[in-house]
């Protein structure tokens, strides 16, 4: 079993449109959750990350963590073409500080 | 502030020969990681220095990469000899503190053919 499963997608949506992207891990030492955009030919930006459960809100983005489910998501609201990228969530923590990367959602906003 | 920065960019080398990426990092910046992103794959660690020293090398996938940061500055991640496994993308993050947040560089592309 892979320690962060994400599906890969390709997601299309309207412009507009509410996103859901979403991811499950198994190590339950993990406690910062973060969520990096990766667009095309360019390296991964931290997006926002999440301390333990909950939810964490900028903006148009929301992150929430479930850790009794070991479940996370992240919510677009309005989107926008610029916002077609691919979402990669990076759960760490259990003594390290490395995060380890799901394979990432490819969204597509069409305008 | 400049950011991350990698060469090559992209790079195409036969199976056998050698190839040395670069990494140089935000200025100030102790800790440096090497990841790598095969095609299809999730992105994986390789190694993280914290200046000059290896921190952790568990992700090295075998004596065939050898990663230097000489003087803890910037770093060079050689690849002797290439194998076609070896192809992906290879990406250099750097960040001042270990619970701060790490910038990413914009990846070398290797081609082994």
């Amino acid at each position: 079993q892979k320690e962060v499963e994400q599906d890969p997608g390709p997601l299309s949506v309207p412009e507009g449109a509410i996103v859901s992207l979403n991811c499950t891990y198994s190590n339950s030492a993990f406690q910062y959750f973060m969520w990096y955009r990766q667009y095309s030919r360019k390296g991964p930006e931290l997006l926002m990350y999440t301390y333990s459960s909950g939810n964490k809100e900028d903006g148009r983005f929301t992150a929430q963590v479930d850790k009794s489910s070991k479940y996370i998501s992240l919510f677009i609201r309005d989107s926008q073409p610029s916002d077609s990228a691919t979402y990669l969530c990076a759960p760490t923590g259990g003594g390290s500080y490395i995060p380890t990367f799901g394979r990432g959602t490819s969204l597509i906003v069409h305008p | 502030e400049a950011g991350v920065t990698q060469f090559p960019s992209h790079s195409v080398i036969e199976k056998g020969q050698t190839v040395t990426l670069r990494c140089d990092p935000i200025s100030g910046h102790d800790n440096l990681y090497w990841y790598r992103r095969v095609m299809g794959k999730e992105i994986k660690f390789l190694l993280h220095f914290v200046k000059e020293s290896k921190q952790d090398e568990s992700g090295m996938p075998n004596n065939r990469f050898l990663a230097e940061r000489t003087g803890g500055t910037y770093s060079t991640l050689k690849v002797q000899p290439a194998e076609l496994e070896d192809s992906g993308v290879y990406f250099c993050a750097s960040r001042r503190g270990m619970n701060t947040e790490a910038f990413f560089g914009q990846g070398t592309r290797l081609t082994v053919v």
